[in-house]
C-alpha cells in the first residue's frame, strides 16, 4: 500500500489555466510538505502544514495556495499558470513533533505548462 | 554561498567499487542529515537518517557526519548497477515541521 500518493502524475496545461494537486498520506503522520524540483533537479521546500496549519511558507508566489482538508491530506493549487511554475512537484510527510524526523516523498507531479 | 554544497557529477565507477558521496554546508543551525536517492522520474527515497557527528552504517551503506568542519559523507560499499541514481544530501535544523535544505544532487553510475 502506497504510504504517500499524489494525483496527477502527469499535468500538462495551457498558461493562465488554474489547477490543483492532490496529495494523501496513511502513514498517520502530523505534518505533510510540498517541494518544487525544477528543471535543474534542485528540490526545494514551499510549504509545510503540521496539523492542517501552515506552519512555513517559503517565497513562493501567493498564486500557489497549499489547502489541508484533514491531516491525511494536503493539496497545491495554483492559480494563473505560467510557464515557470514548469516543474516536477513532491509531497511529502513526516511524523512533526520535537525534532526533525525524516520525511518520506511521494512520486511527484510533473506540471508542463505550454 | 549556498547553504549546501554538492557536486552534480555525474560520478562513474566500476562495479564493486566504493563510492564516496560528500556535502559541505554553511548553516551552523543544521542538526539533522538525510541521505535520498532518486531514480528517474521517480521520488526521493530516504537511505540514511542520522542527527549526530559520527557513522552510522546501514547494510552497504554508511553515513558519517562532521559537523566541527560542516562535512557529511555517504559511502556505498560493493557498489551495484542498481545503485545508479541521483543521491541528493539533506538537512535540517529541527522543529517539527522543518523542511529540509537539499543538495542539488549527485549523478551516479555504476558500470557492469
Amino acid at each position: 500500500d502506497t504510504a504517500v500518493s499524489q494525483t496527477p502524475k502527469y499535468l500538462v496545461t495551457q498558461m493562465g489555466n488554474d489547477k490543483s494537486i492532490k496529495c494523501e498520506q496513511n502513514l498517520g503522520h502530523d505534518t505533510m510538505y510540498w517541494y518544487k524540483q525544477d528543471s535543474k533537479k534542485f528540490l526545494k521546500i514551499m510549504f509545510s502544514y503540521n496539523n492542517k496549519e501552515l506552519i512555513i511558507n517559503e517565497t513562493v508566489p501567493n498564486r500557489f495556495s497549499p489547502k489541508s482538508p484533514d491531516k491525511a491530506h494536503l493539496n497545491l493549487h495554483i492559480n494563473s499558470l505560467e510557464l515557470g511554475d514548469s516543474a516536477v512537484y513532491f509531497c511529502a510527510s513526516s511524523g512533526g513533533g520535537y525534532g526533525l524526523t525524516e520525511q518520506f516523498f511521494g512520486p511527484g507531479t510533473r506540471l508542463t505548462v505550454l | 554561498q549556498k547553504e549546501v554544497e554538492q557536486d552534480p557529477g555525474p560520478l562513474s565507477v566500476p562495479e564493486g567499487a566504493i563510492v564516496s558521496l560528500n556535502c559541505t554546508y554553511s548553516n551552523s543551525a543544521f542538526q539533522y542529515f538525510m541521505w535520498y536517492r532518486q531514480y528517474s522520474r521517480k521520488g526521493p527515497e530516504l537511505l540514511m537518517y542520522t542527527y549526530s557527528s559520527g557513522n552510522k552504517e546501514d547494510g552497504r551503506f554508511t553515513a558519517q557526519v562532521d559537523k566541527s568542519s560542516k562535512y557529511i559523507s555517504l559511502f556505498i560499499r560493493d557498489s551495484q548497477p542498481s545503485d545508479s541514481a541521483t543521491y541528493l544530501c539533506a538537512m535540517g535544523s529541527g522543529g517539527g515541521a522543518d523542511g529540509l535544505t537539499f543538495g542539488k544532487g549527485t549523478h551516479l553510475i555504476i558500470q557492469p
